[in-house]
């Protein structure tokens, strides 16, 4: 079964940036699935940070989209995250996923697989 | 940005009884909407997708219903491990940005 890792620095300073990888093992990321990002600051909810296709389509949170790229390295089956100017306020797990397609838009829809989550925090 | 809200923050429910939670889209997303059970220190689990249906290995005991822009989580007769947070998700045809409730605490009474 497909399963995912996020990998990636746990620390960051503040005004530099986020970089964070997802494996994907036991399936292909070529697959019609989107690939997601999801973030979930400590002690609060999850926060959707965006999806790609392994076409290169991707969809971002309006607050974060002008922060963030996602995208695909097919040849490594993995897809990754940049957030910039990053700040205490994106200390968080982060955790990748997979979505099934929504037939009726073409973006993604639930997530059905996610990895373990991966702690990054921002400091000076 | 279509925004979530779940009822009630917190609930607290003895073993063996029902737990109803809410989820209230505020536009409507049809049936685009998920549900998932996160425990302290996990990932998130998938339940429901579609608004009522199970996903893969999910018991019977948990079960979705609504549409629009009203939606319910019943978990009947709760087991000690259904004690966890629970989030909905809307994954609405336009936009296409994805949006989670805040949760709903699940303890136990």
């Amino acid at each position: 079964q497909v399963q995912l890792q996020e990998s990636g620095p746990r620390l960051g300073k503040p005004s530099g940036t986020l970089s964070l990888t997802c494996g994907v093992s036991g399936g292909s990321i070529s697959s019609n699935n989107w690939w997601t990002w999801i973030r979930q600051p400590p002690g609060r909810g999850l926060e959707w940070i965006g999806e790609i296709h392994h076409s290169g389509n991707t969809n971002n949170n309006p607050s974060l989209t002008s922060r963030v790229t996602i995208s695909v390295d097919k040849s490594k089956n993995q897809f990754s995250l940049k957030l910039t100017s990053v700040t205490a306020a994106d200390t968080a797990v982060y955790y990748c996923a997979r979505s099934q397609l929504n037939s009726a838009s073409g973006s993604g829809s639930y997530m059905d697989v996610w990895g373990k989550g991966t702690t990054v925090t921002v400091s000076s | 940005e279509i925004v979530m809200t779940q009822s009630p923050g917190t609930v607290s429910v003895s073993p063996g009884e029902r737990a109803t939670l809410s989820c209230r889209a505020s536009q409507s997303v049809s049936s685009n909407l998920a549900w998932y059970q996160q425990k302290p220190g996990q990932a998130p689990r998938l339940l429901i997708y579609d608004a009522s249906t199970r996903a893969t290995g999910i018991p019977a005991r948990f079960s979705g219903s609504g549409s629009g822009t009203e939606f319910t989580l019943t978990i009947s007769s709760l087991q000690s491990e259904d004690f966890a947070i629970y989030y909905c998700q809307q994954y609405n045809n336009w936009p296409p940005a994805k949006t989670f409730g805040q949760g709903t605490k699940l303890e136990i009474k």
